[in-house]
């Protein structure tokens, strides 16, 4: 059972590239997020879907985009890659309802210079 | 105002020697307060659920606790192997979101 697989682990981009980090998970979660990871910051919400075809903003959305067209996988796009970006992205699924918790994957870490 | 603050941001202990971990909150229409184990370069891993004041979860030397204002999660005669950071993050309202704290650092030394 794989979980939650975020591609790639590593990645450096120059200033104004745009990339696409992937993330699939095979225990059919209907809710779906991307965090953020910045020291001092904590796990920061960028954008979450609670199904296919439904996604929303979440405490710091700008400059990333997302779309959720399986129940599988939910991309996180940045669309122009700016030195503020640079950071440790995490994707986490879970169920809906009460008694879910949240699992993640391993994390990407990105650098824009 | 941040919704959930943990403290202490770090916290040294020696081998053996317990201690508590702290987490706030100050969400309303709490749905459930999640305590999660993060190693360096690792994603969260969970521990505990607690959704009600006066719950208790054991796992091993951690056991977690919560009331209406807080969550303590307290881990009896440390071995290094359970240094971490650990995290805390609430789900309130009609909202599937998990709001985090900015987590402890636990470091054990032999």
């Amino acid at each position: 059972n794989a979980g939650v697989t975020q591609t790639p682990k590593f990645q450096v981009l120059k200033t104004g590239q745009s990339m696409t980090l992937q993330c699939a998970q095979d225990m059919n979660h209907e809710y779906m997020s991307w965090y953020r990871q910045d020291p001092g910051m904590g796990l920061r919400l960028i954008h979450y879907s609670v199904g296919a075809g439904i996604t929303d903003q979440g405490e710091v959305p700008n400059g990333y985009n997302v779309s959720r067209s399986t129940t599988e996988d939910f991309p996180l796009r940045l669309l122009s890659a700016a030195p503020s970006q640079t950071s440790v992205y995490f994707c986490a699924s879970s169920y809906q309802g009460e008694n879910t918790e949240a699992f993640f994957g391993q994390g990407t870490r990105l650098t824009v210079v | 105002e941040d919704q959930v603050t943990q403290s202490p941001e770090a916290l040294r202990l020696q081998e053996g020697e317990s201690s508590s971990l702290n987490c706030s909150y100050t969400v309303s229409g709490l749905r459930g307060l999640f305590w999660y184990r993060q190693d360096p370069g690792k994603g969260p891993e969970f521990l505990f659920t607690l959704y009600s004041a006066g719950e208790e979860k054991e796992k091993e030397r951690l056991k977690a606790t919560l009331t209406k204002k807080e969550s303590f999660l307290h881990i009896t005669a440390p071995k290094p192997e359970d240094s971490a950071t650990y995290l805390c993050a609430v789900r309130f309202g009609g909202s599937e979101k998990l709001v985090f704290g900015k987590g402890t650092k636990l470091t054990v030394n032999p």
